[in-house]
């Protein structure tokens, strides 16, 4: 089993659909994000919780919401989406926010959305 | 302002050594980062630079000059599951972890 789980691993929706993504993490961390990664461009931090609260929005537009109810869940809700949209999504988990500072941060395999 | 340049791609022999350099400007860093992520996998930790100077591990090696803004990852005797992106990423003043675009190696028989 591995230590974070995303699912589904792959998605596509039309620009009207409303979906979601979900993030399990099996390793007891209080930290978790996800990651926009769009082909040949650099990891973009979306969204950041600590303990179940949101401490980091990097200007993402609001047809993303984010979702924690507990520490070791995350969710992506993903409404009225656009074509460039389409991107892998990476979740990834640290143990708290001060692992960030080290760097470790360990990934899921990502959910590879397509909009149409 | 911040930017950080990585190669796009590399090709290299299988038994070789392949060198990937990574550049960055900041005003404030807190230590560099690589990750190695296979295709369609999950990109994983390799390793964590903040002083100057050569980290070993195993056939990976990371060294890092701070008065540069460079670093490179150093990679002996490939194999061909050594084949992946590596990305390279720092710490900024704001503990804010700025990404490359990561560089996809080719490793050929």
């Amino acid at each position: 089993e591995t230590g974070v789980t995303q699912t589904p691993r792959h998605l596509v929706m039309g620009m009207t659909n409303k979906k979601s993504l979900k993030c399990e993490q099996h390793l007891g961390h209080n930290a978790m994000y996800w990651y926009k990664q769009s082909a040949k461009k650099p990891l973009e931090l979306m969204f950041v919780y600590s303990l179940e609260e949101r401490v980091e929005n990097n200007s993402v537009p609001s047809r993303f919401s984010p979702e924690c109810p507990n520490s070791s869940h995350l969710f992506l809700h993903l409404h009225t989406l656009q074509p460039e949209d389409s991107a892998l999504y990476l979740c990834a988990s640290s143990p708290t926010l001060a692992e960030l500072n080290t760097g470790e941060l360990f990934f899921g395999e990502g959910s590879r959305l397509t909009v149409l | 302002g911040q930017n950080i340049d990585q190669p796009t791609e590399m090709t290299a022999t299988e038994g070789a050594i392949v060198q990937i350099n990574c550049t960055y400007q900041t005003s404030g860093f807190n230590g560099l980062f690589w990750y190695q992520q296979h295709a369609g996998e999950a990109p994983t930790f390799l390793s964590y630079n903040v002083l100057d100077g050569l980290e070993e591990k195993g056939r990976f090696s990371s060294f890092l000059s701070r008065s540069k803004g460079y670093s490179y990852l150093l990679l002996k005797e490939l194999q061909m599951k050594d084949s992946a992106s590596y990305l390279c990423a720092f710490l900024d003043s704001n503990y804010q972890l700025i990404w490359g675009a990561g560089t996809k190696l080719i490793i050929k028989p």
